[in-house]
């Protein structure tokens, strides 16, 4: 049964910085990995996809990476501004749809 | 394309009413999903159609809830004899057929049991 985490739960930082989110999923047998943004009380913004026979994708700050053989993907996002507070959720695509709990992101000005 | 949109955004009612949701999808989307999120979790799949066809429905989808896409355009969810245990937001995407196609969400309908 597929499983997928996101580490940290929680992450504050200083405008400007650069950070990592993490997302694992214990089956590699995925068709792909959809990154999103989710503001509260709002549906969900879609950020990167990354097809299962890709490394990488990158939208302007945004960079997600996947490794299926390990069961990783990350999103790195760079310089920082506090328009980038939101919860991160990561989903993978096989037979089904499995999110993520999420990682809430508060950039500090 | 004004996006997928949900309708009520909010919706509040006293356990045993029904409530119905209407989700309207990208125009040419032929793909149409519904989810459920509550606080602190990811959304969890409920069910999808492929046009006017419901090919999958979850566990998570007793026999009180239904939804239907009569036409392939827009769909409708419902819940009979709700419980406590539905308040959720209730969330619809659509997408293109295939596999590497993003789904794209709507603000979904916050439902609150009284």
């Amino acid at each position: 049964k597929q499983e997928v985490t996101q580490i940290p739960a929680a992450l504050s930082v200083p405008e400007g910085e650069n950070l990592v989110l993490n997302c694992s999923f214990t089956d590699s047998a995925i068709y792909n990995l959809q990154w999103f943004r989710q503001d509260p009380g709002k549906g969900l913004t879609s950020l990167l996809l990354i097809q299962s026979s890709q490394r990488e994708q990158t939208s302007g700050r945004l960079n997600a990476s996947l490794d299926k053989s390990s069961g990783r993907s990350t999103l790195y996002i760079a310089a920082s501004q506090p328009g980038d507070s939101a919860t991160y959720l990561c989903a993978v695509f096989d037979d089904k749809v499995i999110f993520g709990p999420g990682t809430s992101l508060s950039v500090i000005p | 394309d004004t996006g997928v949109s949900q309708d009520p955004r909010h919706k509040i009612t006293k356990r045993g009413q029904n409530v119905t949701f209407r989700c309207d999808p990208i125009s040419e989307h032929n793909r149409l999903y519904w989810y459920r999120q509550t606080l602190g979790q990811g959304p969890e799949f409920l069910t999808y159609f492929q046009n006017e066809a419901q090919l999958e429905k979850s566990r998570l989808l007793s026999d009180r809830f239904s939804a239907e896409r009569p036409k392939g355009s827009f769909s409708t969810l419902e819940i009979q004899r709700t419980e406590q245990g539905d308040s959720a937001m209730y969330l619809c995407a659509s997408s293109y057929d295939g596999t590497n196609q993003p789904q794209h969400f709507g603000d979904g309908t916050r439902l609150s049991i009284l």
